[in-house]
C-alpha cells in the first residue's frame, strides 16, 4: 500500500493566488521529507527539504519566501506556493525516508496549473 | 555523490527481458547504486538497490561489475506496464533522514512494445 499521502494531485489556481499541498506519512513517523519540482520532459530537482519542528532548508536559487514549507507534525508536510505565476507551472513530488532505511519513498505527484 | 550515464532511451519488446544499463566510473567504495523508475505523471518508485553484489527482488535484477564502474537492471519479463523513466543513483548509505535527498540525472526512457 501506499506510504505517502500527497494531496491534492492535481489543481488550478489563478495567477497572483496562493497554492497548499499536502503531503502526508503514512506508515511511520517522518521528521525529515524532501520536495521536488519537475518540469516538462525534465528529471526531478530537489527544492528543499522539510524539517519537524524547525525550518526548511532551500536548495540553491529557491526563493523560501515563495515556497513555504511547514512541517508541523510527523507525519505532515505542506507546501504552499504563494502569488503564483504561470512559471510555476509543474509538477511537484515529495518524499520521505526513515533514518537507517536507504529508499525513498514518493508521492503521487500534485499538477499545478497557474492560469 | 558519483555522477551516472544512461542511455536516453531504448525499446524492449513485451515479454523479454529488458537490460537497461548504467555507468558509475567515479563510483567510492561507500556509494551504492539505486535504481528507481517514474512512471508518466506519477512519483517516482524505488526498485532495488545494491553495493557489489547482485541484487534480485520481485521487481528487477541489478547486476554490478566486478570493479564497480557499472551496472546493469534487468526486468525479467517487461510488460506494457513497465514502460518509463528509469534512474540510475550513485549515492552513500545515509545514516539519518535529512541526508536521503536524491539527485535525479536524465534517466532511460524506456518503452515497451507489444
Amino acid at each position: 500500500g501506499a506510504v505517502v499521502s500527497q494531496h491534492p494531485s492535481r489543481v488550478i489556481c489563478k495567477s497572483g493566488t496562493s497554492v497548499k499541498i499536502e503531503c502526508r506519512s503514512l506508515d511511520f513517523q517522518a521528521t525529515t521529507m524532501f520536495w521536488y519540482r519537475q518540469f516538462p520532459k525534465q528529471s526531478l530537482m530537489l527544492m528543499a527539504t522539510s524539517n519537524e519542528g524547525s525550518k526548511a532548508t532551500y536548495e540553491q536559487g529557491v526563493e523560501k519566501d515563495k515556497f513555504l514549507i511547514n512541517h508541523a507534525s510527523l507525519t505532515l508536510s505542506t507546501l504552499t506556493v504563494t502569488s503564483a505565476h504561470p512559471e510555476d507551472s509543474s509538477f511537484y513530488i515529495c518524499s520521505v525516508s526513515r533514518g537507517l532505511i536507504t529508499e525513498a519513498f514518493f508521492g503521487q505527484g500534485t499538477r499545478l496549473t497557474v492560469v | 555523490d558519483a555522477k551516472t550515464t544512461q542511455p536516453t532511451s531504448m525499446d524492449c519488446a513485451e515479454g523479454r527481458a529488458a537490460n537497461l544499463p548504467c555507468n558509475h566510473s567515479t563510483i567510492s567504495g561507500n556509494e551504492y547504486v539505486y535504481w528507481y523508475r517514474q512512471i508518466h505523471s506519477q512519483g517516482p518508485q524505488y526498485i532495488i538497490h545494491g553495493l557489489k553484489n547482485n541484487e534480485t527482488n520481485e521487481m528487477a535484477s541489478l547486476i554490478i561489475t566486478e570493479d564497480r564502474k557499472s551496472s546493469t537492471l534487468i526486468l525479467p519479463h517487461a510488460t506494457l506496464r513497465d514502460t518509463a523513466v528509469y534512474y540510475c543513483i550513485v549515492r552513500a548509505r545515509q545514516y539519518k533522514a535529512a541526508g536521503n535527498k536524491l539527485t535525479f540525472g536524465g534517466g532511460t526512457r524506456v518503452l515497451v512494445k507489444p
